[in-house]
């Protein structure tokens, strides 16, 4: 497909458990984006990579959350210790290039944590 | 830092009625404005862009904005919504030359009533 692509559209796990969201970013897009949506509220950005370098860190709430993007294409966000806090959805946004260029978002994974 | 306020968190409006959806923003450095719409479980859609030149912009759907520097404001409007145009709505910024990912209002639920 032609659109970023990210797997699965919706998670439940039991608090404390692990979980790895996937991105597929569009092709030959340098930049990628993860942001958090809680329920009703805008996205937050959690973190940004250009090609396989993970540059802005710095919306990671906590050291659970780990990014990486290790071929400069697809994308991994995990969780460890899941708390129920971390309920939301995930979208991943990629771009051929810097600040102007408009990001294109995926249709985001549900994360419900019981 | 920046900030983003949407002063409206719903909008109802009759269809075939114009429609504006306000959007402030605080930033001490310039920015590039952009102006999202979210339909129900999908990602953001952007739909239209501010980055210099002329402030009144052109988006898609028939969507236009104007960014306005003295009232740091950057409203969306459109002359006639339709049914179709029910949705969320999202203004975000992004810093000039700083970090790219996008800083997002709360969004405003356009309700278009027949």
């Amino acid at each position: 497909g032609a659109g970023v692509s990210q797997s699965p559209r919706y998670k439940v796990a039991k608090r404390g458990q692990d979980v790895a969201l996937r991105c597929d970013p569009i092709s030959g897009h340098v930049s990628l984006f993860w942001y958090q949506q809680a329920l009703g509220q805008g996205p937050e950005f959690l973190t940004y990579f250009q090609n396989e370098a993970q540059l802005d860190k710095s919306g990671l709430p906590s050291d659970r959350f780990f990014a990486e993007r290790p071929e400069g294409s697809v994308s991994t966000l995990k969780i460890q210790r899941t708390q129920q806090e971390d309920s939301a959805v995930y979208l991943c946004a990629s771009s051929l290039g810097s600040g102007f260029q408009p990001q294109h978002f995926g249709d985001g994974t549900r994360l419900s944590i019981l | 830092a920046q900030s983003v306020t949407q002063l409206d968190s719903q909008v109802p409006v009759f269809e075939e009625a114009p429609v504006e959806l306000r959007c402030n923003y605080s930033s001490s450095v310039s920015v590039y404005l952009f102006w999202y719409v979210q339909y129900p479980n999908q990602g953001l859609q952007l739909l239209l862009k501010y980055l210099s030149g002329s402030t009144l912009v052109k988006g898609i759907n028939g969507f236009e904005a104007e960014f306005n520097k003295s009232q740091t404001s950057f409203h969306l409007r459109k002359p006639s919504v339709h049914i179709s145009d029910t949705a969320e709505y999202f203004c975000a910024v992004s810093v000039l030359g700083g970090a790219d990912g996008l800083t997002f209002g709360k969004g405003t639920h356009l309700i278009i009533q027949p």
